[in-house]
């Protein structure tokens, strides 16, 4: 069973407005983190927000923010005001576990690619 | 800080041929990782490392070795290259199993 699924290969925005990617995640962990990496063309990963399974206020930076819905296991991320520049690929990524022994448990969805329409 | 580094940043490899990829951090991070990239696809972690001298696999170790003899340093190796490992591959490091993973700029394979 795949950990985090995203369900949308690719989404549409205009630009200046607001947009949501999906992200659900699988795990019997209460302990767990969740994160969205940007990926532009140019190849490099870019960290956008982090949301820890017991934070209880949904995690903002910037013009991201995370829609946590713990009992049906989805982080979504919002992109508000969207920019030309987001036009990336977006990945959620889960790390599960508690304490400091979980490396090897960090998992990737397989993204969805966001364009941003003038 | 020059964050994560990686060498080199393209490679073409011949069937059987053996390579190092090279990555190092400056940051003081105790976690590193070695991940792979297929085009069109999320990324798979490969190794892991928790501290120099702990290493532990991945969701994807066969065909790969890797090392922690420093804290900085984090070398992947590919022993008898294969077309299947064709890909991209991504260094990372974070402070702790929990934080937010900075990555190279990776490294793209090609095996013919």
């Amino acid at each position: 069973a795949q950990k985090i699924t995203q369900t949308q290969p690719g989404m549409f925005v205009q630009e200046k407005e607001a947009v949501t990617l999906d992200c659900t995640y699988d795990t019997s962990d209460q302990s767990y983190g969740l994160f969205w990496y940007k990926q532009p063309s140019s190849g490099e990963m870019i960290f956008l927000i982090y949301q820890g399974s017991y934070d209880e206020q949904n995690a903002t930076e910037g013009r991201y923010s995370l829609n946590f819905q713990k009992a049906r296991k989805s982080a979504n991320l919002v992109i508000s005001a969207s920019q030309l520049g987001d036009s990336a690929m977006y990945f959620c990524a889960m790390r599960e576990g508690q304490g400091d022994n979980y490396g090897q448990n960090f998992v990737f969805g397989p993204g969805t690619r966001l364009s941003v329409l003038p | 800080n020059a964050g994560v580094t990686q060498t080199p940043k393209f490679r073409i490899l011949k069937i059987g041929q053996s390579m190092t990829l090279q990555c190092a951090q400056d940051m003081n991070h105790n976690y590193m990782y070695w991940y792979r990239q297929d085009p069109g696809m999320g990324l798979k972690l490969i190794y892991y490392s928790v501290g120099a001298g702990i290493t532990d696999k991945g969701e994807v170790p066969n065909g790969y070795n890797v090392s922690r003899s420093t804290t900085e340093d984090f070398p992947l190796r590919l022993e008898l290259a294969a077309p299947s490992q064709t890909s991209v591959y991504f260094c990372a490091s974070s402070f702790g199993g929990s934080g937010e993973q900075f990555f190279g700029p990776g490294t793209r394979l090609t095996v013919l």
